[in-house]
C-alpha cells in the first residue's frame, strides 16, 4: 500500500519551456502533498507544501510564479516550472501523506529534469 | 527547531559487514522516527520507522530503536549485501499540521562483493 506515482520519471526540454510534474497517490487520499528538489549529492530541498482545495506553502527562497502547484484532488498535485532555463535542471521529487498523527510521507520516485 | 544529525558518510562495506549509521536528534515532544533510503536514479522508500520510546522498527534486516534518553535512532544491519548500496536518511516530522519532515543529510553506502 500507500503507492505515490510520479511522471514522468524524465524530461528534456528547451530553454524557455514550460514543463509539467504529475504526482498521484494510487491507493490512498493524500491530504498534503509536498514538493522536493534534490540536488547532487545532497539531501531533499522542501519546495512547498499543498492541501487539497488550498493554495500551495513555499518555502523561504522558492518563486511561486516559477514553481506553479496545483493540488486539485485527494489523489493529484502537479508542478509546472514554468520558463524553465538551464539553472531549474534537477532531480524533482514528491510526496504524500494522509491527515492523521505522525504517519510518514511515501515518495514519488522523482523526475529528472534536463533543460537544454 | 527540530534537527537530524546523521553520521556523513560515505560508508564503505564488505558484503556480510555489520553496519551502523548513527542518528540523533532534537525536537520538542517524541515525535515518530523515520529511515527512509534512495536507491540511485530514485525517489525515497520508507525503510522503518519507530512511534515512541523504546519501538523497535525492521524492515529487511535493518533495525533502529528509538531511544529517548539518548535522543537517538541508529540504524543497524547485521550483514549487509551488495544490493543495500544507495543513500540513507534519518528523518522526523516536525510540528503544525502538515508535519514537514526534518532530514539528516543522508548517508551514502557502498557495499562491496
Amino acid at each position: 500500500g500507500a503507492v505515490v506515482s510520479q511522471h514522468p520519471s524524465r524530461v528534456i526540454c528547451k530553454s524557455g519551456t514550460s514543463v509539467k510534474i504529475e504526482c498521484r497517490s494510487l491507493d490512498f487520499q493524500a491530504t498534503t502533498m509536498f514538493w522536493y528538489r534534490q540536488f547532487p549529492k545532497k539531501s531533499l530541498m522542501l519546495m512547498a507544501t499543498s492541501n487539497e482545495g488550498s493554495k500551495a506553502t513555499y518555502e523561504q527562497g522558492v518563486e511561486k510564479d516559477k514553481f506553479l502547484i496545483n493540488h486539485a484532488s485527494l489523489t493529484l498535485s502537479t508542478l509546472t516550472v514554468t520558463s524553465a532555463h538551464p539553472e531549474d535542471s534537477s532531480f524533482y521529487i514528491c510526496s504524500a501523506r494522509t491527515g492523521t498523527g505522525g504517519q510518514p510521507q511515501h515518495f514519488g520516485d522523482g523526475t529528472r529534469l534536463s533543460i537544454l | 527547531g527540530d534537527s537530524v544529525t546523521q553520521m556523513e558518510g560515505p560508508v564503505t562495506l564488505s558484503e556480510e559487514a555489520f553496519l551502523t549509521i548513527n542518528c540523533t536528534y532534537t525536537a520538542t515532544g517524541y515525535p515518530s522516527l523515520f529511515w527512509y533510503v534512495q536507491y540511485p536514479g530514485e525517489g525515497l522508500q520508507l525503510l522503518l520507522k519507530a512511534t515512541k520510546a523504546d519501538d523497535k522498527g525492521s524492515n529487511k534486516g535493518f533495525e533502529a530503536t528509538y531511544r529517548k534518553e539518548t535522543t537517538s535512532f541508529h540504524l543497524e544491519k547485521g550483514s549487509v549485501q551488495v544490493s543495500d548500496s544507495a543513500v540513507y536518511f534519518c528523518a522526523l516530522p516536525g510540528g503544525g499540521s502538515n508535519y514537514k519532515l526534518t532530514f539528516g543529510k543522508g548517508t551514502l553506502l557502498t557495499v562491496n562483493p
